[in-house]
């Protein structure tokens, strides 16, 4: 059973709009969020990350949000750029780090 | 320059053929993980250790074998037992919460 989960495969936005890319989790022990980027045939890179105890942190135009009664967190990027476009990847971790499987944003002009 | 390295890039073997993916890092970092990405799969967790001469199993270790004789080395081999062993494979480390990923090794067996 997934305990990362990110129910939306894709998502456009139009450039200099913000996006919003979403992950629900199931397991309560987890005590840090990721978010990574990836491009294809490449290593993710880490974006931002959110520790449990925490409901916000901010990075730039990175924004990630914990909402952990609903067991919900969402990365908000304003204002998305055309580089934006990817694979996003939340993951959550305990004594090891598990992903979800992904969100691909488009970026459109 | 600090950082994680795997080697190589692609990789081809035949069927039946056990085949080990190497992973070193000079990051000092004790834990290190191997993750397999399919399309539509995400990452999804082979094998983990989070201490040199230590490792756990992650959600899809069947047909995959580790070490971890050295704090800089965790390599993979992928054994003829694994069903579907074609994917991209993707080692990290990590010291705190962030893990940091390799350039991943695109495994082709024919």
């Amino acid at each position: 059973d997934q305990q990362v989960k990110q129910n939306s495969p894709s998502l456009s936005v139009q450039e200099g709009r913000i996006s919003i890319l979403n992950c629900d989790y199931t397991n309560s022990m987890f005590d840090y969020f990721l978010w990574y980027k990836k491009y294809p045939a490449e290593g993710p890179t880490f974006l931002i990350s959110i520790s449990s105890i925490k409901d916000k942190n901010e990075d730039g135009r990175f924004t990630v949000f914990l909402n952990k009664s609903a067991k919900h967190l969402s990365l908000h990027i304003v204002p998305s750029q055309p580089g934006d476009s990817a694979v996003y990847f939340c993951a959550a971790r305990d004594d090891k780090i598990i992903f979800g499987k992904g969100t691909r944003l488009h970026i459109l002009p | 320059d600090g950082g994680i390295t795997q080697s190589p890039k692609y990789l081809f073997r035949k069927e039946g053929q056990n085949v080990t993916l190497s992973c070193e890092q000079n990051l000092n970092h004790d834990a290190m993980y191997w993750y397999r990405q399919d399309p539509g799969q995400g990452l999804r967790l082979i094998y983990y250790s989070q201490i040199v001469n230590d490792f756990q199993k992650g959600d899809i270790a069947e047909g995959y074998s580790v070490s971890r004789e050295k704090k800089e080395s965790f390599p993979l081999t992928v054994t003829s037992a694994q069903k579907n062993p074609t994917a991209f494979y993707l080692c990290a480390s990590s010291e705190g919460a962030e893990a940091f990923f390799g350039q991943g090794t695109r495994l082709t067996v024919v």
